[in-house]
């Protein structure tokens, strides 16, 4: 069984502060992980994905994140915050196998204050 | 450019009434999805579909019906039978089922309400 696991429901950062999203997972399974965005009465939108290559996975928007297998963790960074990002993140693990199970996190909003 | 286009965008349901949510994809992706999120819930399955023609129940299934008739559309029909249909509806697709490492793509949403 596979489960994911954002630990937290809102952050809130400064323009131009670090951002830190976290993310922990639980996979019976070689999981590949996404993160993605999602703004208001839209869909989501990839950020990034990782899929047993690098575990230091770059992505859009200056965005990137860490495939850590020994803390089963997965957390989103980005070095300076823009009030564009603000919005809502979504953590998702996938299990590679005959049958893909998808699970998705929760959630976490950021906001950024100007 | 290619993607997903999920129609409408808002749409009311009255007492004891069938809606139907559109959904077509020009990705020509094998795989297709619908999502329902509340807020707080994140994403849950409602339906996928692997291949034209076939299409199994997600985690909440009950209340809803799909169809794919056409590679390209995967319509989401909300039933009497729902009795909290209001929610925020995605649509997604990927290019196979069973290739874990694939991302979904998404729409854009319909949101239903119930007047």
């Amino acid at each position: 069984a596979q489960s994911v696991t954002q630990l937290d429901s809102h952050v809130s950062v400064s323009e131009g502060t670090p951002v830190l999203l976290r993310c922990n997972y639980s996979s019976s399974y070689s999981p590949s992980l996404f993160w993605y965005v999602q703004h208001p009465n839209k869909g989501l939108q990839l950020l990034l994905k990782y899929t047993s290559a690098a575990t230091l996975v770059k992505g859009i928007n200056g965005f990137e994140a860490e495939f850590k297998k020994s803390e089963t963790s997965f957390h989103l960074t980005k070095p300076s915050a823009h009030m564009s990002d603000a919005a809502e993140y979504f953590c998702v693990v996938s299990e590679r196998g005959g049958y893909q199970k998808v699970t998705f996190g929760i959630g976490t909003k950021l906001q950024v204050i100007p | 450019d290619g993607g997903i286009t999920q129609s409408p965008k808002y749409l009311f349901r009255k007492e004891g009434q069938n809606v139907t949510l559109s959904c077509e994809q020009n990705l020509n992706h094998d795989a297709m999805y619908w999502y329902r999120q509340d807020p707080g819930q994140g994403l849950r399955l409602i339906y996928y579909s692997q291949i034209v023609n076939d299409f199994q129940k997600g985690d909440i299934a009950e209340g809803y019906s799909v169809s794919r008739e056409k590679k390209e559309s995967f319509p989401l029909t909300v039933t009497s039978a729902q009795k909290n249909p209001t929610a925020f509806y995605l649509c997604a697709s990927s290019i196979q089922q069973g290739r874990g490492n694939q991302p979904q793509h998404f729409g854009d949403g319909t949101r239903l309400s119930i007047l």
